[in-house]
């Protein structure tokens, strides 16, 4: 079955830096793929979609300039985490919807714990 | 504003027996729904969909129930097994809104011995 990567599982980041995690197709190509966030205990929500080729659409009320989202190849997108503070700490996970036609459901990677000190 | 809510955020059944955990939406224009398991520090795993045309859905121990007039939906998991404690997220989409889903708040689902 299709299967997302992400890495790194987890990053511990001190305040003003900036993190890159990546999100990886393995073994199809996903011109779009998602990026959530999880806070604790909360439900999963969509920050941006990353779309291969052009700009990657942010969800209201997060900020574009700080969540940088790159869709390098049709199976590589990458979210840098710029200026990282500590209400930056979450739970990030990617996910690229199933290859054919129709409403496929999401593939997810295993999320990464960020974690900004 | 939840569109898509899980009301019980924690569900204790005992092995063998029926866990059944409960979605309800407000958004009367989704048109496909999902269920994913959820282990900690993982990524959701896909379980099992369906599609507005339909009012069940069914694989292996997993059967999905739609009621389109009450906005609700239900994952129905029989016989419930150890291995199946984790938690559980619904989802809705729109056809043709680009496979972005909005996800429930999460039941944590514990099946005892």
């Amino acid at each position: 079955g299709a299967v997302v990567s992400q890495h790194p599982s987890r990053v511990i980041c001190k305040s003003g830096t900036s993190v890159k995690i990546e999100c990886r197709s393995l073994d199809f190509q996903a011109t779009t793929m998602f990026w959530y966030r999880q806070f604790p205990k909360k439900s999963l929500m969509l920050m941006a979609t990353s779309n291969e080729g052009s700009k990657a659409t942010y969800e209201q009320g997060v900020e574009k300039d700080k969540f940088l989202i790159n869709h390098a190849s049709l199976t590589l997108s990458t979210l840098t985490v710029t200026s990282a503070h500590p209400e930056d700490s979450s739970f990030y996970i990617c996910s690229a919807p199933s290859p054919g036609i129709g409403n496929s459901p999401l593939h997810f990677g295993n999320g990464t714990r960020l974690t900004v000190t | 504003d939840q569109q898509v809510k899980q009301n019980s955020p924690s569900l204790s059944v005992q092995e063998g027996r029926i866990s059944i955990l409960n979605c309800d939406y407000t958004n009367s224009m989704f048109d496909y729904f999902l269920w994913y398991k959820k282990y900690p520090a993982e990524g959701p795993t896909f379980l099992i969909s369906i599609s507005s045309i339909k009012d069940k859905n069914e694989d292996g121990r997993f059967t999905v129930f739609l009621n389109k007039s009450a906005k609700h939906l239900s994952l129905h998991i029989v016989p419930s097994q150890p291995g199946d404690s984790a938690v559980y997220f619904c989802a809705a989409g729109l056809t043709g809104g680009g496979n972005k889903l909005t996800f429930g708040t999460g039941t944590q689902l514990k099946v005892e011995l």
